[in-house]
């Protein structure tokens, strides 16, 4: 099946830096990418969808200057966590869609292995 | 707006037994269904797709249903082992959007 990757894997830093995080289609090409965000003991929530080539498409509640979204090629996708604080300490998790034959049909998902953040 | 339950939250049960986990969707209209082992601290790791129009999948020990009309899944585990212990994650797919996931069911099997 198609691979994805995050780098890093895991990730502290002090209170008031900026975090990137990159997810990487390493044998496949993903026009989108969605990113989410999970809170100990909970689900899976999307925070936005990531676009080659245009805007990020943001869930309602997600701050759009905090979390930038940059999705410059068809196999790279970075969410940087700006002036990160103690409550954006999370899981992020990356997937892409498998387009199937015949148009994007969104079949199976492909998730990357997360990024542990951990804001001081 | 779709909204997955999961059903129990947690299950414990002794090695051996088989069991049964419940995943409902309020809206009928998906593309696909998925179901996710989720280890603590780990990411994903995909189990099982159900297209639409499909009624099941198998693989190995785990048989997962899919009654799209009735917007219900089940994820059947044979004969659980200790190495089963997970949190199982269903999701599903309504094209051209994100997965929306339940908030899973956390296993536990004993030895």
């Amino acid at each position: 099946g198609a691979v994805v990757s995050q780098h890093p894997s895991w990730v502290i830093c002090k209170s008031g830096t900026s975090v990137k995080i990159e997810c990487r289609s390493l044998d496949f090409q993903a026009t989108t990418m969605f990113w989410y965000r999970q809170f100990p003991k909970q689900s899976l929530m999307l925070m936005a969808t990531s676009n080659e080539g245009s805007k990020a498409t943001y869930e309602q509640g997600v701050e759009k200057d905090k979390f930038l979204i940059n999705h410059a090629s068809l196999t790279l996708s970075t969410l940087t966590v700006t002036s990160a604080h103690p409550e954006d300490s999370s899981f992020y998790i990356c997937s892409a869609p498998d387009v199937g034959v015949g148009g994007p049909t969104y079949n199976e998902q492909f998730f990357g292995p997360g990024t542990r953040l951990t804001v001081l | 707006k779709q909204e997955v339950t999961q059903i129990p939250a947690a299950l414990s049960v002794p090695e051996g037994e088989n069991l049964v986990l419940n995943c409902s969707f309020t809206d009928s209209a998906i593309y696909n269904l998925q179901w996710f082992r989720q280890d603590p601290g780990k990411g994903l790791t995909s189990l099982l797709l159900i297209q639409s129009s499909q009624r099941e999948q198998t693989s190995g020990r785990l048989n997962a249903s899919l009654d799209k009309s009735s917007g219900r899944s089940t994820l059947y585990i044979a004969a659980s082992q200790p190495g089963d212990s997970a949190t199982y994650l269903c999701a599903v797919n309504q094209a051209g959007t994100a997965l929306i996931f339940g908030k899973g069911t956390t296993l536990s099997v004993s030895s």
